[in-house]
């Protein structure tokens, strides 16, 4: 089946720096990707909507500055949290339709785990 | 947006029994649900889905009932097995193509 892959996994970074993180789609194009964050025993809360080739859709209360994403291409979403804080430590998780999923159901990717020390 | 809920946070269950978790949600445009199942440390896997215009879905060992008067979802797993045991959660469409998702539910599986 279709696979969204992110990198890296799991990633360590100390306060006020960046982290880029890349959600890809193999083996099939999406002109539309979501990333998600979730905290330790809680749910996904989606932050934006990814569109290739133009801005990404942030959901309220998202900071746009904070977490920058670009959709260069039909298969490469990345979000970078910039000037990172203990508090942006969390699980990241990217999601595409991917061909053949059901019509409103997609695919979600393996997720980064990002701890900011 | 406004919020999906789940009634129990955690669900012990014994191995060959069935399941039923559930899914509370308040807005009333949604049209179409996903239960979703997430092992530890992975991304949620797709289990099944309905649309609103249905009130039940079959699949393999999985049924998902849909209750449009009081806004309640329910995900049965037939015969539970210890692979079962992950966090479950429901998920509403309900503007353009966002998901958004519910508190979760983790099920034990008790061999």
């Amino acid at each position: 089946g279709a696979v969204v892959s992110q990198h890296p996994s799991w990633v360590i970074c100390k306060s006020g720096t960046s982290v880029k993180i890349e959600c890809r789609s193999l083996d099939f194009q999406a002109t539309t990707m979501f990333w998600y964050r979730q905290f330790p025993k809680q749910s996904l809360m989606l932050m934006a909507t990814s569109n290739e080739g133009s801005k990404a859709t942030y959901e309220q209360g998202v900071e746009k500055d904070k977490f920058l994403i670009n959709h260069a291409s039909l298969t490469l979403s990345t979000l970078t949290v910039t000037s990172a804080h203990p508090e942006d430590s969390s699980f990241y998780i990217c999601s595409a339709r991917a061909p053949g999923d059901r019509v409103y159901g997609y695919t979600f990717g393996s997720g980064t785990r990002l701890t900011v020390v | 947006g406004e919020s999906v809920g789940l009634h129990l946070p955690t669900l012990s269950v014994q191995e060959g029994d069935n399941s039923i978790i559930n899914c509370a949600y308040s807005n009333s445009a949604s049209d179409y649900f996903i239960w979703y199942k997430q092992e530890s440390g992975k991304g949620p896997q797709f289990i099944i889905d309905i649309r609103s215009n249905m009130d039940k879905r079959q699949g393999q060992r999985v049924t998902v009932l849909l209750n449009k008067t009081v806004k309640h979802l329910s995900l049965q797993i037939a015969a539970t097995q210890p692979g079962d045991s992950a966090v479950y959660f429901c998920a509403e469409k309900y503007t353009g193509n966002q998901f958004y998702f519910g508190t979760g539910t983790s099920l034990t599986v008790i061999p």
